[in-house]
């Protein structure tokens, strides 16, 4: 069983510029959340994906979206960076939306400059 | 919206000691889950272990349980003969029961000391 992966692992962008984060889920899931983690913060959601559509979003402006493939892998991305972005963000991978088993990633640490 | 406080940034424990992290959260719904993650330096977030509302009986993991307490809205890890392998940032999490997305409290430093 292949447990979330994440890539990169880390990654330094300047402010304005656009980013694309990737998450491959656990075998299985067919959900993923993607969470950002400031520093000395806990997560906070963004938005999750069900069967390649949005479920639910979080407080986050339309310059984060996202994408969900048919093998339930996904993509966050960022545009127009702002050093307010500089974050470790998480995505997690579970099966129907429930949160019971919830498996995150290692994170992505992205620092805006 | 639902909310959840951890009041505790750092905690200290002896090694073999035992430890209880707090936290509180505030919802408006009856059935729900609740959740303690462990985040190591490593990063990876790890569940540690959970509680559906709905249970009276509190969970129990080896050397982890809770104390739940639903009209207070009250949910304490407590972690018995700690270990070196237990020191990380400690967050409880929310979610309700019909949505994904999970409220994370702002973490416990917990250190283990030998």
């Amino acid at each position: 069983e292949t447990g979330v992966t994440q890539s990169p692992t880390h990654l330094i962008k300047t402010r304005g510029q656009q980013v694309t984060l990737r998450c491959s889920s656990q075998s299985g899931h067919n959900t993923v959340s993607w969470y950002q983690q400031a520093l000395g913060q806990g997560p906070q959601f963004i938005f999750q994906y069900y069967r390649e559509e949005e479920n639910g979003r979080g407080n986050f402006p339309p310059r984060f979206s996202g994408l969900q493939f048919p093998n339930y892998s996904s993509e966050l991305n960022v545009n127009a960076l702002e050093l307010d972005d500089s974050a470790l963000y998480l995505c997690a991978s579970s099966l129907d939306v429930s949160p019971l088993e919830q498996f995150f990633g290692p994170g992505t640490r992205l620092t805006v400059l | 919206a639902q909310t959840v406080t951890q009041s505790q940034p750092e905690m200290s424990v002896q090694e073999a000691e035992t430890v209880t992290l707090s936290c509180t959260y505030d919802t408006s719904e009856s059935d729900y889950y609740l959740f303690w993650y462990k985040q190591p330096p490593s990063r990876q977030m790890i569940l540690v272990i959970r509680q559906e509302a709905y249970k009276q009986q509190n969970a129990t993991e080896n050397r982890f349980s809770v104390n739940f307490q639903k009209a207070a809205k009250s949910f304490s890890l407590k972690i018995s003969d700690s270990q070196l392998g237990d020191a990380a940032m400690y967050f409880c999490a929310y979610s309700d029961t019909n949505a994904g997305k999970s409220t994370f409290g702002d973490g416990t430093t917990l250190t283990v000391k030998p």
